[in-house]
């Protein structure tokens, strides 16, 4: 199984509170993601890295932020939870090239309250 | 832009009987095309993946897809399922230079007895 830890695994918080969701990694690979799995809409694309310190908006990226400082690590932060954040969040690695498979950590069950 | 339509949301069938979940994808540009499984409680696996080349591809437990530029379609089939193979069945797309994976809504193989 490829290396990716996401932290915490599960985690309750209040409307307002700020939350960080952590995404850790030992591949080396250059591409990390971050993707939210809700009923009916499959996995959305919230932010993504090309490499350290480069990153840019998916399509629902509202509400979200991150930070990629080192390769290996890539934090996602909601900055003021809302409810409609309650979500199934995944982080996904890939090295690029002809090689696109992307491999995906356990995810993180967020509840907002 | 890359998008992807499943447009069965939910595939009931007896074990031993054949299946294809359908995906459909739209992009102005080269595709490479992909079908992740996930299990429940768990993130998602690679199934197979279509680069380029023979435009039937196959994974090692009896899945197969199809590429077809013209109906902008690939479909996975298996001719004989399994009650293992129940799981969420995601048909994703990437293109261009940041290795964006877009997925599908998902369609969940139900496999009764």
């Amino acid at each position: 199984d490829a290396g990716i830890t996401q932290s915490p695994r599960h985690k309750v918080t209040e409307t307002g509170t700020p939350v960080t969701l952590r995404c850790h990694q030992t591949e080396n690979h250059r591409y990390m993601y971050w993707y939210r799995q809700d009923p009916g809409h499959g996995l959305r694309l919230i932010h993504y890295s090309y490499g350290v310190k480069d990153t840019d908006k998916g399509e629902v990226s509202d509400g979200y932020s991150v930070s990629r400082s080192k390769t290996e690590d890539f934090l996602l932060t909601l900055e003021s939870a809302t409810s409609s954040q309650t979500s199934v969040y995944f982080c996904a690695i890939s090295d690029g090239g002809m090689n696109t498979e992307a491999f995906f950590g356990q995810g993180t069950r967020l509840t907002v309250v | 832009a890359q998008s992807v339509t499943q447009l069965d949301s939910q595939v009931p069938v007896f074990e031993e009987a054949p299946v294809e979940l359908r995906c459909n994808y739209s992009s102005s540009v080269s595709v490479y095309l992909f079908w992740y499984v996930q299990y429940p409680n768990q993130g998602l696996q690679l199934l197979l993946k279509y680069l380029s080349g023979s435009t039937l591809v196959e994974s090692i437990n009896g899945f197969e897809a199809e590429f077809n530029k013209s109906q902008t379609s690939f479909h996975l089939r298996k001719p004989s399922v399994h009650i293992s193979d129940t799981a969420e069945y995601f048909c994703a797309v990437e293109g261009g230079a940041t290795n964006k994976l877009i997925f599908g809504t998902g369609t969940l193989l139900a496999v009764q007895p």
